[in-house]
């Protein structure tokens, strides 16, 4: 596609369920990022892969959290046992890697709601 | 405490001047950057600026960098309804010219333009 693509776009869980948000970066982007945006705050870095391997994820608030990028493309962002303090919109972004001017693409998010 | 600090609401008349503003913390970002959330999108590049420049300026939009104060803003001539939208202003200190963007963001300003 043309744009990054995240699924789903909407996701509403119980507390203590396990959850798979999928991002979908431009083609030929080899950086990826998830970020998660609460409500009323700015965007907070959680993890940015570099082609398949996690260049950074100091980001990741704690081990209920984990991402993977098996083919350097797709990612799957997965929350373990998840706690209402996880309800955000989650946002996936990809950018060309090498060089540029530091743009990042981003989706439109998939909102998590943990009730 | 905050890393990127921008007041949190705007409100202008249509076809006045918009001016938000930013501080932020890092001397060492490369970059800085102002993004554009419109309701239930993902967050958009609106423009950038190169930490040597004390100035940029593309069609409305005025970016202007104080960089002994750590400062930031964006002048948004002739405000349209359409311009109502989510701006934040975001960092980039972990910028290694490898291709890391790990941005952080400021809560953003929420600008409101009135017909």
């Amino acid at each position: 596609g043309a744009g990054v693509s995240q699924t789903p776009s909407n996701k509403v869980t119980e507390k203590g369920k396990y959850v798979e948000l999928r991002c979908d970066p431009i083609s030929g982007h080899t950086a990826l990022y998830w970020y998660r945006q609460s409500l009323g705050q700015g965007p907070e870095f959680l993890i940015y892969f570099q082609g398949t391997g996690a260049a950074d994820d100091s980001g990741l608030p704690n081990d209920r959290f984990f991402a993977v990028r098996p083919e350097g493309s797709v990612s799957t962002l997965k929350i373990q046992r998840t706690e209402r303090g996880d309800s955000a919109v989650y946002l996936c972004a990809s950018s060309p890697g090498q060089g540029g001017t530091g743009e990042l693409f981003f989706g439109e998010g998939s909102r998590l709601t943990v009730l | 405490g905050e890393d990127v600090e921008q007041s949190l609401f705007l409100s202008v008349r249509e076809g006045d001047s918009s001016v938000i503003n930013c501080t932020y913390t890092d001397s060492s970002s490369t970059y800085l950057y102002w993004y554009k959330q419109e309701p239930g999108a993902g967050l958009q590049l609106l423009t950038y600026i190169f930490s040597n420049m004390d100035m940029k300026q593309d069609q409305r939009l005025t970016v202007l960098l104080n960089k002994k104060d750590k400062h930031l803003s964006l002048r948004i001539a002739d405000t349209q309804t359409g311009d109502s939208a989510i701006y934040f202003c975001a960092e980039n200190p972990t910028y290694s010219g490898a291709g890391s963007y790990q941005l952080t963001f400021g809560k953003g300003t929420k600008l409101s333009v009135i017909p």
